[in-house]
């Protein structure tokens, strides 16, 4: 059980771009959705939390106008990386948690961005 | 600021041995930990976790200690194998889960 589906594992395309990647909740109510950042050889860095139907929650330093998320159901969650640049060629991670109490989140498997 | 370290980068251990895998956290309302366990190209993937109230949780090879007084929890996998070969991380939330800080990572290596 716990399985979350991330779409699409690898994305090439053009600098100006837009890009958008889906997570899924395949076998449970996700109230919470994370995005999460990883740049070689170093750890998962937070994003952004979004809840069910709420504006999402971003950490300092990620731009919301760029990043933009959409948190529609509890078993989808979307991340627009908007005019995308070679800058923000990395891999993208999402997760996902039901709620009640000390819950792990459980993550999909991740999309590789490169812009060139 | 990183409140949850890992500071061995690597780790290499024989088949069968007992492989020991540390973090430490600075962030003392931490409540709940975890470890992933990631291979190249996919996600981590959920291995255990154990809350503050306790020091110890066990699930089959794996064992998790955490000591709250030294800020230090391990990871314990016995007997080690070579499937268990991956980079591990250690995550730490507050009570709400909604804000987990992950460790750098330590990468195990298991050797036939």
């Amino acid at each position: 059980g716990a399985v979350v589906s991330q779409h699409p594992s690898w994305v090439i395309c053009k600098s100006g771009t837009s890009v958008k990647i889906e997570c899924r909740s395949l076998d449970f109510q996700a109230t919470t959705m994370f995005w999460y950042r990883q740049f070689p050889k170093q750890s998962l860095m937070l994003m952004a939390t979004s809840n069910e139907g709420s504006k999402a929650t971003y950490e300092q330093g990620v731009e919301k106008d760029k990043f933009l998320i959409n948190h529609a159901s509890l078993t989808l969650s979307t991340l627009t990386v908007t005019s995308a640049h070679p800058e923000d060629s990395s891999f993208y991670i999402c997760s996902a948690r039901s709620s009640g109490g000390h819950q792990p989140q459980h993550f999909g498997d991740g999309t590789r961005l490169s812009i060139l | 600021d990183q409140q949850v370290k890992q500071n061995s980068p690597s780790l290499s251990v024989q088949e069968g041995r007992i492989s020991i895998l540390n973090c430490d956290y600075t962030n003392s309302m931490f409540d709940y930990f975890l470890w992933y366990k990631k291979y190249p190209a996919e996600g981590p993937t959920f291995l255990i976790s154990i809350s503050s109230i306790k020091d110890k949780n066990e699930d089959g090879r794996f064992t998790v200690f955490l000591n709250k007084s030294a800020k230090h929890l391990s990871l314990h996998i016995v007997p080690s194998q070579p499937g268990d070969s991956a980079v591990y991380f250690c995550a730490a939330s507050l009570y709400n889960n909604n804000d987990m800080r992950f460790g750098a990572g330590t990468r195990l290596t298991v050797k036939p």
